[in-house]
């Protein structure tokens, strides 16, 4: 049961340069979730995808774009890395954006950005 | 802005001592509170949701109570051992109706049990 892959695991970047994230989850799930993880902070949202087509602007989507491809498939693209986008991010899925599903999550990708 | 708060921050205990800590979170437009468990190096794991004021829940040794009207959820974990060492985090679900809902995390509680 693989749930919710995330690709690459790792990545450095020059400041400037442009990479997607990719999350694939095979739940079936309709709601999907990209966050990132700081030191000292929560988890912060910076887009979700409540279902299939839609998408929506989280806590710090500046400097982000998402795209869902698919009811699988959430990706996270950043056009132009800066410094302040060094951090590991977590893409997560729900079977629906109600209250009592919980989320699962991925892996996490750990990026940094020279 | 929302705020969960989570206490404490870090916390250290031996072997078989019995641990608590706490999530606070803003009472109104409530509807669920999760709590998750997030071991090194792994992704975050679902523990509970509750949902109904005076909710209580049981999963082996760890245990967790909701109280929706002062705004604060509890979590006890019984004759801690070193496996349950990991970061706990709630997160408290708020729909404000004019933006879709969604959680919003708190920090975490960082448990560390030596053997």
């Amino acid at each position: 049961n693989a749930g919710v892959t995330q690709t690459p695991k790792f990545q450095v970047l020059k400041t400037g340069q442009s990479m997607t994230l990719q999350c694939a989850q095979d739940m079936n799930h309709n709601s999907m979730y990209w966050y990132r993880q700081d030191p000292g902070m929560g988890l912060r949202l910076i887009y979700y995808s409540a279902s299939e087509g839609t998408t929506d602007k989280g806590e710090v989507p500046n400097g982000y774009n998402v795209s869902r491809l698919n009811k699988r498939e959430f990706s996270l693209r950043l056009e132009s890395a800066a410094p302040s986008q060094t951090s590991v991010y977590f893409c997560a899925s729900s079977e629906n954006r109600n209250s009592n599903q919980p989320q699962h999550f991925g892996d996490g990708t750990r990026l940094s950005i020279l | 802005i929302l705020n969960v708060e989570q206490s404490p921050q870090s916390l250290h205990v031996q072997e078989g001592d019995s641990t608590n800590f706490t999530c606070s979170f803003p009472s109104s437009n409530f509807y669920a509170l999760h709590w998750y468990r997030w071991e090194t190096a792994k992704s975050p794991e679902a523990l509970f949701v509750m949902t109904l004021n005076g909710d209580e829940k049981k999963k082996g040794r760890i245990s967790a109570t909701l109280n929706t009207k002062e705004g604060y959820s509890y979590l006890y974990i019984k004759g801690s051992q070193p496996e349950d060492s990991a970061t706990y985090l709630c997160a408290s679900y708020i729909d404000r109706g004019s933006t879709l809902g969604r959680l919003y995390f708190g920090r975490g509680t960082q448990l560390t049990v030596w053997p």
